[in-house]
């Protein structure tokens, strides 16, 4: 597609159930980040794709927290046992190669989660 | 360890006025340095950014943004702001960690252009 796609773009669960959190990237990127964004607060560092595999998980939250990209494509970020406090706008960026520090990212419009 | 600040939560301000939205930042390596743009409803997206060279930078839309390497600052400027700039925007720095980079933000600033 034209710019990175998240789905859904929102999310209403209840407390202790399981979500799926899905990032489409912009075609050719093969760096792939996931940000999460509560109230108020910056934009918090989850996790960092190269390709499939994962450098730096060191953002996750807790082990209830899980991501996973297939085919150096499509990237599903898993909550387990969701908690109120999960509740943010979960954002997706991507960027072409990643090791390069000047490079932009370019943010998928996010996943409102709502944990009641 | 690296860390963004950005010390407006909201700057409220009447069209045509100026505007600076600060952005400081700590790091013990060299960084690049990014303002991001969030308009109502939209995504992120880049607005400028200082990778070298001249220290002060500039995008499409009139905002500015110089680099103070003793100050360690990357304020945000525009002499005369519109409506349509009503948005957040970011403060965010580039660091190269074990050969990829990872992007440090700032807790954002609400630039609220009044008529």
């Amino acid at each position: 597609g034209a710019g990175v796609s998240q789905s859904p773009s929102n999310k209403v669960t209840e407390k202790g159930k399981d979500v799926e959190l899905r990032c489409d990237p912009i075609s050719g990127h093969t760096a792939l980040y996931w940000y999460r964004q509560s109230l108020g607060q910056g934009l918090e560092f989850l996790i960092y794709f190269q390709g499939n595999s994962a450098p730096d998980k060191s953002g996750l939250p807790s082990d209830r927290f899980s991501a996973e990209r297939t085919g150096g494509s499509v990237s599903t970020l898993t909550i387990q046992r969701t908690q109120q406090e999960d509740s943010a706008v979960y954002l997706c960026a991507s960027s072409l190669a990643g090791f390069r520090g000047n490079e932009k990212l370019f943010f998928g419009s996010g996943t409102q989660l709502s944990v009641l | 360890a690296q860390s963004v600040t950005q010390l407006d939560s909201q700057v409220p301000v009447f069209e045509e006025a100026p505007v600076e939205l600060r952005c400081n930042y700590s790091s013990s390596v060299s960084v690049y340095l990014f303002w991001y743009v969030q308009y109502p409803n939209q995504g992120l997206q880049l607005l400028l950014k200082y990778l070298s060279g001249s220290t002060l930078v500039e995008s499409i839309n009139g905002f500015e943004a110089e680099f103070n390497k003793s100050q360690t600052s990357f304020h945000l400027r525009k002499p005369s702001v519109h409506i349509s700039d009503t948005a957040e925007y970011f403060c965010a720095v580039s660091v190269n960690r074990s050969g990829f980079n990872k992007f440090y933000f700032g807790s954002g600033t609400k630039l609220n252009v009044k008529p």
